[in-house]
């Protein structure tokens, strides 16, 4: 079955830029009815969407964080990656990745997440 | 603050009936389709309800989606102690062109 998993650094510095990868096992990330997303959940809190990729390159963003990220994505290696510039403490989360469905707008499945430590 | 809201949290016994509410607006819930998801604790969201009504394969038929206007509910049926955990609701905001979430529930199981 479909699986995703987060890699990246754990610790990264304030002001310094979050780079996190998605690897997509179990099926083609070039498929037409998804996007690949990328969702965040601070320690305690609750769930913020940042943003997804189609397959071609086309995105979303949370207007929110629209200003400092980035999301590509790499069909050659079936993976997609999310960069977060200039962060802060209130960046510190646990990052996970999801497929979403177009139109409908579900996420599923979830990879299992990595947290994300903005700290010096 | 979150776009959509939900009550923080919900408690009911082992056995009875649960139901959270998700509150939105024309821009979200009234014109797009609402997803929950299930959050046990130091795991990551599962998808529990899709497409307002939906449930994927697994998900047993105690969880239930419905949705009205700009309102959608998840109702829990024989509550179980494993039922603990955080839901959220989901959809799309046209106004946003973004994913956005309620604030989350916690239902505890007494």
């Amino acid at each position: 079955q479909l699986q995703l998993q987060e890699s990246g650094p754990g610790l990264v510095k304030p002001s310094e830029t979050l780079s996190l990868t998605c690897t997509v096992s179990g099926g083609s990330i070039s498929s037409s009815s998804y996007y690949w997303g990328w969702i965040r959940q601070p320690p305690g809190k609750g769930l913020e969407w940042i943003g997804s990729i189609f397959y071609s390159g086309s995105t979303y963003y949370n207007p929110s964080l629209k200003s400092r990220v980035t999301i590509s994505v790499d069909t050659s290696k079936n993976q997609f990656s999310l960069k977060l510039s200039s962060v802060t403490a209130a960046d510190t989360a646990v990052y996970y990745c999801a497929r979403q469905t177009i139109y409908y707008n579900w996420l599923d499945p979830w990879g299992q997440g990595t947290l994300v430590t903005v700290s010096s | 603050q979150s776009v959509l809201t939900q009550p923080p949290s919900v408690s009911a016994a082992p056995g009875q009936r649960v139901t959270i509410s998700c509150s939105g607006s024309t821009s979200n819930i009234g014109n797009n389709y609402v997803s929950w998801y299930q959050q046990l604790p130091g795991t990551a969201p599962k998808l529990l309800i899709y497409e307002n009504d939906k449930r994927p394969s697994g998900i047993p038929d105690r969880f239930s989606g419905s949705k009205s206007g700009t309102s959608a509910t998840l109702g829990i049926t024989g509550l179980q102690t494993g039922d603990e955990a955080d839901y959220y609701c989901g959809t799309w905001d046209s106004s946003l062109s973004a994913v956005v979430f309620g604030g989350g529930t916690k239902l505890t199981v007494l």
